[in-house]
């Protein structure tokens, strides 16, 4: 098994542009959930997807940011326009269906806007 | 108020030794409880979880063990080797919760074995 595949690793940016961050989850799980790590706040939930449907997106700071999963393999991440504050590192993880199965992470994808 | 918390930012111990790594919890509700490892430049890793019925769990050399009454948990690595140097991460769903994907994270506690 591949594990969960982000792209880019690294996406370097100017202010005011637009980011699209991409996912590929682990095949046949049916949660898929994006995460963000700063120093200042730590590592944050920002949405989760079941079966492809947006389940809870409170986490996304704000309407800057979106995101959709249009099939089970592929998930996106966009903020538009970026902000310098948007600078992290941005994790998608899976996870199969039970309570307990755990978060399979991908490696991230690391923001930098200037 | 929903909080996990890790005090301790970073932990140094000598190689063969035992790993305490601590994590504290402000609701009581909180049911299930995880550790997760972190590697520079990879995402986090599953380590071992507890759910609120125990008070101990055990996978080789790793034990978490829970204290309900003072809302602390512990990670235990026993022994110590150098490849187990990473950023360990405590976390547990919010009470209400439907599945244990949605966490509430600890900033984190850089543990290094030194050879």
């Amino acid at each position: 098994d591949a594990g969960v595949i982000q792209s880019p690793r690294h996406e370097v940016t100017e202010m005011g542009q637009e980011v699209t961050l991409r996912c590929k989850p682990i095949s046949g799980h049916d949660y898929l959930f994006w995460y963000r790590q700063t120093m200042m706040r730590g590592l944050e939930l920002l949405i989760y997807f079941n079966n492809n449907v947006p389940i809870d997106d409170s986490g996304m700071p704000e309407d800057r940011f979106s995101a959709k999963m249009p099939n089970a393999s592929f998930s996106t991440l966009k903020i538009q326009p970026s902000e310098p504050r948007d600078s992290a590192v941005y994790f998608c993880a899976s996870s199969g269906g039970s309570y307990n199965s755990p978060l399979h992470f991908g490696n991230g994808t690391r923001l930098t806007v200037t | 108020d929903q909080q996990v918390k890790q005090n301790s930012p970073s932990l140094s111990v000598q190689e063969g030794r035992i790993s305490i790594l601590n994590c504290d919890y402000t609701n009581s509700m909180f049911d299930y409880f995880l550790w997760y490892k972190k590697y520079p430049a990879e995402g986090p890793t599953f380590l071992i979880s507890i759910s609120s019925i125990k008070d101990k769990n055990e996978d080789g050399r790793f034990t978490v063990f829970l204290n309900k009454s003072a809302k602390h948990l512990s990670l235990h690595i026993v022994p110590s080797q150098p490849g187990d140097s990473a950023v360990y991460f405590c976390a547990a769903p919010p009470f209400g919760s439907s599945n244990t994907g949605k966490l509430i994270f600890g900033q984190g506690t850089t543990l290094q074995v030194k050879p």
